[in-house]
C-alpha cells in the first residue's frame, strides 16, 4: 500500500541553524501539507501546496519557513533559523484531488529538537 | 469558521467494554469530518470519514461514528475495547469547502484500556 515517507525520523539542531525536513508524498497525489504538533498540544496546520505554489498558510508559517517541491517526488520544509519553540513533531501529508471528502494521508513524522 | 471540540481529554475503559469518544463540530456548511488515531510514537492514521452518503460511518478496527446534524456531533464508538485501541484519537474537520483545504484538529482524546 502506498504511504507517505519522511526523513529524518529525528533531527537535533542548535538554535539558529537551518534545517530541512523531507517528505515523499504518495505518487499520484497533488496536494501536499505540513502540520506540526508541539509536545502535549494539538496538531496545527502550517502550509498547503498545490501546483508548485503555496495554497494556504497559517500564522505560524512566517518568513523563517519555506516549502519546495524540488523534483517530482520530494516535498521539503525548510526552517532558516531555528528557535527553541520550533521543537515539535512535523508531519507531512498528501491527498488526491478527488473532492472535498478526500482524506489526507500522513507520514510518520520528523521529531525536531532545537537546543 | 470551522472547528471541532473534543469533550474529553482522557477516557479510560476496561477491555471488552464499549468506547465512546465525543466530538462536536461547528460549521457554516455541510462539514467533512474525520477521525484519526495516533498510536504512541507513530503517525496519524485515518479511522473513518463522513462523506454525507450515510450518517452512520463504519471505519477500521471496529470503530464507527454517527453524524448528528441536530446535535452537531460526530461521536466515535466501538462496542468492545481491545488493549491495542490505547492511543490518541483526533476529531478533524475540513477547513473550507475545497478539496485542497487544510484540516483542523481537535485537541485529542487519550484512550486508555484497563485489563
Amino acid at each position: 500500500e502506498p504511504e507517505v515517507t519522511q526523513t529524518p525520523s529525528h533531527q537535533v539542531t542548535q538554535m539558529g541553524q537551518e534545517v530541512i525536513l523531507r517528505c515523499v508524498p504518495i505518487s499520484n497525489h497533488l496536494y501536499f501539507y505540513w502540520y506540526r504538533q508541539i509536545l502535549g498540544q494539538k496538531v496545527e496546520f502550517l502550509v498547503s501546496f498545490y501546483n508548485n505554489e503555496i495554497s494556504e498558510k497559517s500564522e505560524i508559517f512566517d518568513d523563517q519557513f519555506s516549502v519546495e517541491r524540488p523534483d517530482g517526488s520530494n516535498f521539503t520544509l525548510k526552517i532558516r533559523s531555528t528557535k527553541l519553540e520550533d521543537s515539535a513533531m512535523y508531519f507531512c501529508a498528501s491527498s488526491e484531488p478527488s473532492g472535498i471528502y478526500n482524506e489526507q494521508f500522513f507520514g510518520p513524522g520528523t521529531r525536531l529538537t532545537v537546543l | 469558521a470551522q472547528s471541532v471540540t473534543q469533550l474529553d481529554s482522557h477516557v479510560s475503559v476496561s477491555e471488552g467494554t464499549p468506547v465512546l469518544l465525543r466530538c462536536n463540530y461547528s460549521s457554516s456548511y455541510s462539514p467533512s469530518l474525520f477521525w484519526y488515531v495516533q498510536h504512541p510514537n507513530k503517525g496519524l492514521q485515518l479511522l473513518l470519514k463522513y462523506t454525507s452518503a450515510a450518517t452512520l460511518v463504519k471505519g477500521i478496527n471496529g470503530f464507527e461514528a454517527e453524524f448528528k446534524k441536530s446535535e452537531t456531533s460526530f461521536h466515535l464508538t466501538k462496542p468492545s475495547a481491545h488493549m491495542s485501541d490505547a492511543a490518541e484519537y483526533f476529531c478533524v474537520v475540513r477547513g473550507s469547502y475545497s478539496s485542497a483545504s487544510k484540516i483542523i484538529f481537535g485537541s485529542g482524546t487519550r484512550l486508555s484500556i484497563r485489563p
